[in-house]
C-alpha cells in the first residue's frame, strides 16, 4: 500500500498562493492522488484527484511531476477559513478503499 | 439531497455496555466505509463494504462489527465498548472507479 509523507504544519497568510507537497515515493503505476480538507469537528471534505501532470478545479491546483513520486497541492490566494487540515491519499482504480489517512497537514492562514 | 447521515451526533457509554452507529448515504452508491478518528491523528478505516452483501476488515477492525444492511445503510457495532474506542466515527461512501469519498457528519463516542 503506498504510503504519503507530508509537511506536519504550515503558516501563511490571507492572500498568499500556498502550496503543499505530498511524497508517495511507491506510488503504484494505477494510483490516482486525492487531496482531501477537513475542519474541526467535521468529516474531510474532497478538494481536487489526478493522475499526471496538471490538474486545475474552481478552488485548487494540483502538480504531479513525471515520476509521480510526489505532488503538490496549490491554494491561490487563501483566506482565514482554509484554516483546516489537508490529507493526501493514493489509491488506485482497483482499489475499494483509499488507502492510509496520514495525520496530514494543519495550515493556518494568518490575517 | 441529505449526502451521508450518521445517528447518533454524540453518544456516552459505560465500559462494556454495547451500541450500534447507523449510517446511510442515498447518493446510490455501491461501496462505503467506517473510519475512526482519534485527536490530532488521521483517519483509520475500521471496515468497508465494497458492495451490498460483502464486507471487509480494513487497518483497525478488532472490536467492531459490521453489517450492510443494504445499498442504503452501513452499521458498525460496538459489542462491549472499551475507553481504547472513545474516537470520533465517521462513515463514508464513494463510487468507483476512485471518485471521492463522500463523509457523514460523525458521531463522537466517549466510553468510560
Amino acid at each position: 500500500l503506498a504510503k504519503t509523507t507530508q509537511p506536519i504544519s504550515m503558516d501563511s497568510y490571507e492572500g498568499q498562493e500556498v502550496n503543499i507537497t505530498c511524497s508517495h515515493n511507491n506510488i503504484a503505476t494505477n494510483d490516482y492522488i486525492t487531496w482531501y480538507q477537513q475542519f474541526p469537528s467535521q468529516g474531510p471534505r474532497f478538494i481536487i484527484q489526478g493522475y499526471k501532470t496538471k490538474v486545475t478545479n474552481e478552488v485548487a491546483s494540483l502538480f504531479i511531476p513525471a515520476d509521480r513520486k510526489s505532488s503538490t497541492l496549490s491554494l491561490p490566494r487563501v483566506s482565514l477559513s482554509d484554516t483546516a487540515v489537508y490529507y493526501c491519499l493514493v489509491g488506485g482504480m482497483d482499489s475499494n478503499y483509499q488507502l492510509i489517512w496520514g495525520a496530514g497537514t494543519k495550515l493556518i492562514i494568518k490575517p | 439531497n441529505a449526502g451521508v447521515t450518521q445517528t447518533p451526533k454524540f453518544q456516552v457509554l459505560k465500559t462494556g455496555q454495547s451500541m450500534t452507529l447507523q449510517c446511510a448515504q442515498d447518493m446510490n452508491h455501491n461501496s462505503m466505509y467506517w473510519y475512526r478518528q482519534d485527536p490530532g491523528m488521521g483517519l483509520r478505516l475500521i471496515y468497508y463494504s465494497a458492495s451490498e452483501g460483502t464486507t471487509d476488515k480494513g487497518e483497525v477492525p478488532n472490536g467492531y462489527n459490521v453489517s450492510r444492511l443494504n445499498k442504503r445503510e452501513f452499521s458498525l457495532r460496538l459489542e462491549s465498548a472499551a475507553p481504547s474506542q472513545t474516537s470520533v466515527y465517521f462513515c463514508a461512501s464513494k463510487e468507483t472507479p476512485p471518485y471521492e469519498q463522500y463523509f457523514g457528519p460523525g458521531t463522537r463516542l466517549t466510553v468510560t
